[in-house]
């Protein structure tokens, strides 16, 4: 199974202020159609998650444009330019390039 | 607009069974796989597999490959996991997800198992 491996923030993040959000797989998550299946998902405590970003960095429907995903074969980034207050929760990296798909631990947003 | 509503809440004891339904709206139902994702309190996301609703075709997580299964009912547009042989550690919010890039989530169905 490809294992995925996301950095925990280091502090609380300031209203406003940049955050990133590192993730490495353990083998290329490039499929054989050419496109690399990492996904960033946002979780707030007691929903669903919600798609932020696929195929590494593609902002979904509705999401702002202060998300930003980037990266290729095994090292990945999600990034918010400015953070908000609606932000706060738990970020998880997923690969879909092959079966069994598999999460990152996830990652805590705090605001300071 | 696509929607993905879940079965309610279950308790379930050691060793029974449990069958979690997720039925679709807002587009065609055959076009999309389904994903099953579970959250154990606390704890972070988990695959458990995923079924075409095309050919019913499926792939299950390895760990769970004894102990799921998962089907559709095209003619309902619902895709259903049964969860067999129960233990405590099962105990969590099971999601349906539509695949093309995981966008569209039921509200999640909480299985407790517990004796």
């Amino acid at each position: 199974d490809i294992v995925m491996t996301q950095t925990a923030l280091s502090s609380p993040v300031t209203l406003g202020q940049p955050a990133s959000i590192s993730c490495r797989s353990s083998q290329s998550l490039v499929f054989s159609d050419g496109d690399t299946y990492l996904t960033w998902l946002h979780q707030r405590p007691g929903q669903p998650p919600r798609l932020l970003i696929y195929k590494t960095s593609n902002r979904f429907s509705g999401v702002p444009d202060r998300f930003s995903g980037s990266g290729a074969g095994t090292e990945f980034t999600l990034k918010i330019s400015r953070v908000e207050a609606e932000d706060v929760g738990f970020y998880y990296c997923m690969q879909a390039a092959e079966f069994p798909y598999t999460f990152g631990q996830g990652t805590k947003l705090e605001i300071k | 607009q696509v929607q993905l509503v879940q079965s309610g809440a279950e308790v379930k004891k050691p060793g029974a069974s449990v069958k979690v339904s997720c039925k679709a709206s807002g587009y065609t139902f055959y076009t999309y796989g389904i994903s099953w994702v579970r959250q154990a309190p606390g704890q972070g996301l988990e695959w458990l597999g995923r079924i075409s609703p095309y050919n019913g075709k499926t792939n299950y997580a390895q760990r769970f490959q004894d102990r799921v299964t998962m089907t559709t009912d095209t003619s309902t547009s619902t895709a259903y996991m049964e969860l067999r042989s129960l233990r405590s550690d099962d105990t969590a919010v099971y999601y349906c997800t539509r695949e093309g890039n995981l966008g569209y989530w039921g509200q999640g169905t909480q299985v407790t198992v517990s004796s």
